[in-house]
């Protein structure tokens, strides 16, 4: 099973500023690497797929890097409705999914 | 617009099983391409893919759950359905059903909260 870590746990930014989150995968997964939005008492939304690609509707303030093991999501500046938890999914060996454990971005 | 919907008992009894069902609307469950699944988040924790199901019928299962989930579909009524046996209070979690390929989930339900308990 690929582990997926992600890093930090909680992440306090105030509004408008930069947020940048981190996903370590237990071995490579290429550039098959998802990150997902989840707030209160919703459902996930996709974010980004591919390491990199925006999702349909996705503001271009979201953007994914990385590659192999080492992955970030960065929020170039932080609106109010951004503030939330992310996850990223490795779909690199289907149906072998994992998730990392999340990182809540919240109001500092 | 696809709109999934979970439906079933909120709270199961211990060792008995859970069984949730997904109505899809807004497309057919038998478009080619897409998997069916399921997906759960303990309270307060993060997300559990369980299994899911292929247009064809071919299923797929997380290998921890395998031997206590049965993942089918009923085209005729655009809903599939999960079944997990032996329940326990680790099983308490709100269950998510979700259309994907193999690679990401575009559409999600609104999730259900089942609670196991006596």
């Amino acid at each position: 099973e690929i582990v997926m870590t992600q890093s930090p746990a909680t992440l306090s930014v105030s509004p408008g500023e930069r947020a940048t989150l981190s996903c370590r995968a237990s071995q490579s997964v290429s550039s098959n690497l998802a990150w997902y939005q989840q707030k209160p008492g919703q459902a996930p939304r996709l974010l980004i797929y591919g390491a990199s690609t925006r999702a349909t509707g996705i503001p271009a303030r979201f953007s994914g890097s990385g590659s192999g093991t080492e992955f970030t999501l960065t929020i170039s500046s932080l609106q109010s409705e951004d503030f939330a938890v992310y996850y990223c999914q490795q779909y690199n060996n289907w149906p072998w999914w994992t998730f990392g454990q999340g990182t809540k971005v919240e109001i500092k | 617009q696809l709109q999934l919907q979970e439906s079933g008992p909120g709270l199961v009894k211990p060792s008995e099983t859970l069984s949730l069902t997904c109505t899809v609307s807004g497309g057919s469950i038998s478009s080619s391409s897409y998997y069916w699944g399921w997906i759960r988040q303990p309270p307060g924790k993060g997300l559990e893919w369980i299994g899911s199901i292929y247009y064809s019928g071919s299923t797929y299962y997380n290998p921890s759950l395998k031997s206590r989930v049965t993942i089918s579909v009923d085209t005729s009524k655009n809903q599939f359905s999960l079944k997990l046996s032996s329940v326990t209070a680790a099983d308490t979690a709100v269950y998510y059903c979700a259309r994907h390929r193999a690679t990401v989930i575009d559409y999600w339900g609104q999730g259900t909260l089942v609670t196991v308990s006596s």
